[in-house]
């Protein structure tokens, strides 16, 4: 049964900080990974897709890795913003479905 | 280009009642799948639809059901609510090109409290 892990649950840095999340998966048979953001009380919005070939997907000041093997993807997130306090989700799909298997996301709060 | 959009956004019933949510994709995608949000266990997948058929289902009781209309639409019943039902609900659609699912897109939810 996949499971996926975020690490850490939390974290609280200063503004200007590059900082990355951590990702692991359990069965490295997976199609694709992709990021998440949630902002309280609202949906999720799509930050990168990797697919399962590839090894890295960025987005401006977003960079996510995939390292199918050791079943790892890590966010990278340069210059931090108090814009980017939320809540980061990395996701899982098993095929070539909407089926996505979630972890249990990790909040930032970038303070001023 | 409009998101996904979800309604009702917020509603609250009674234990034994039954709820319907409705979906309706990005223009153009035909994948639509259903999620259960809770602060235990997390989001959950209830179901995936895809051209009016069910792809793909979670683990979760046959009280929870859906299904898609030929415009893409879709819609999702729980039917004898019960506490532990309470919970933000989520519909994302993905474009699928060729057999491939593409990237998820989420709306804004519903939010379902069951007293």
């Amino acid at each position: 049964k996949q499971e996926v892990t975020q690490i850490p649950a939390a974290l609280s840095v200063p503004e200007g900080e590059n900082l990355v999340l951590n990702c692991s998966f359990t069965d490295s048979a997976i199609y694709n990974l992709q990021w998440f953001r949630q902002d309280p009380g609202k949906g999720l919005t799509s930050l990168l897709l990797i697919q399962s070939s590839q090894r890295e997907q960025t987005s401006g000041r977003l960079n996510a890795s995939l390292d199918k093997s050791s079943g790892r993807s890590t966010l990278y997130i340069a210059a931090s913003q108090p814009g980017d306090s939320a809540t980061y989700l990395c996701a899982v799909s098993p095929g070539n479905t909407g089926k996505l298997i979630f972890g249990q996301g990790t909040t930032l709060q970038v303070k001023p | 280009k409009a998101g996904v959009t979800q309604t009702p956004r917020y509603l609250i019933k009674t234990r034994g009642q039954q709820v319907t949510l409705s979906c309706s994709p990005i223009s153009g995608h035909r994948s639509v799948s259903w999620y259960q949000q809770t602060p235990g266990q997390g989001l959950q997948f209830l179901f995936e639809y895809f051209s009016e058929t069910q792809r793909n289902k979670g683990n979760f009781p046959g009280r929870f059901s859906g299904r898609q209309f030929s415009n893409s639409r879709s819609e999702m019943n729980v039917s004898t609510l019960e506490l532990g039902d309470s919970a933000l609900y989520l519909c994302a659609s993905s474009y699928d090109r060729r057999g491939v699912t593409g990237e998820l897109f989420f709306g804004e939810g519903s939010r379902l409290t069951v007293l």
